[in-house]
């Protein structure tokens, strides 16, 4: 699976857009990127993953280049409970497909 | 709502005894489950991958005999530390994938906090 790097930190106020990066420049035509965090001592949370054409849910919007090597997780109203650690990670179709976590890019809510 | 449920969300153990973890889907059924375990201020690592009704595949480094792997059925797959040390007090972590409504993300239970005295 390609490998993803993200920066360790970023931090953002309460209400406004978080945007989160993750570079992907060694993707394969079918790996797809996924979204995932993780808040303090739980199990992680699935947030989005898309192809190549952009994604939106209820939860956030994932932005893909049209290069697809990067891509970009938005929280339109960061809350503080969405501090948490999110993990931006390619992995391929299929059942057994392995999703393999990175450090990932420590998101903090300020009031 | 949890589509993931692990028992128990943490446990207490003395050294030398075998504690058993279970991972259930609730809504679906999971063709495939993962196991991670994560030690603090650290990623999740994976240790295993196991389909139901067939042996589990480790990663490089996972002691099989110690860490024994049984997905049963498609809801259901259990995770046993045998004798176990305090080097072995971690975050463990199960995740299932499936054919969720279509979907096939894997979904991730809450974790269990395995301690070691």
């Amino acid at each position: 699976d390609a490998k993803t790097t993200q920066p360790p930190s970023m931090d953002c106020a309460e209400g406004r857009a978080a945007n989160l990066p993750c570079n992907h420049s060694t993707i394969s035509g079918n790996e797809y990127v996924y979204w995932y965090r993780q808040i303090h001592s739980q199990g992680p949370q699935y947030i989005i993953h898309g192809l190549k054409n952009n994604e939106t849910n209820e939860m956030a919007s994932l932005i893909i280049t049209e290069d697809r090597k990067s891509s970009t997780l938005i929280l339109p109203h960061a809350t503080l409970r969405d501090t948490a650690v999110y993990y931006c990670i390619v992995r391929y179709p299929g059942a057994n497909s392995k999703l393999t976590f990175g450090k990932g890019i420590t998101l903090s809510v300020r009031p | 709502g949890a589509v993931v449920s692990q028992h128990p969300s943490w446990v207490i153990c003395k050294s030398g005894t075998s504690v058993k973890i279970e991972c259930r889907s609730l809504d679906f059924q999971a063709t495939t489950m993962f196991w991670y375990r994560q030690f603090p201020k650290q990623s999740l690592m994976l240790m295993a991958t196991s389909n139901e009704g067939s042996k589990a595949t480790y990663e490089q480094g996972v002691e099989k005999d110690k860490f024994l792997i049984n997905h049963a059925s498609l809801t259901l797959s259990t995770l046993t530390v045998t004798s176990a040390h305090p080097e072995d007090s971690s975050f463990y972590i199960c995740s299932a994938r499936g054919d969720r409504e279509g979907r096939t993300e894997a979904f991730f239970g809450q974790g269990t906090r395995l301690t070691v005295v």
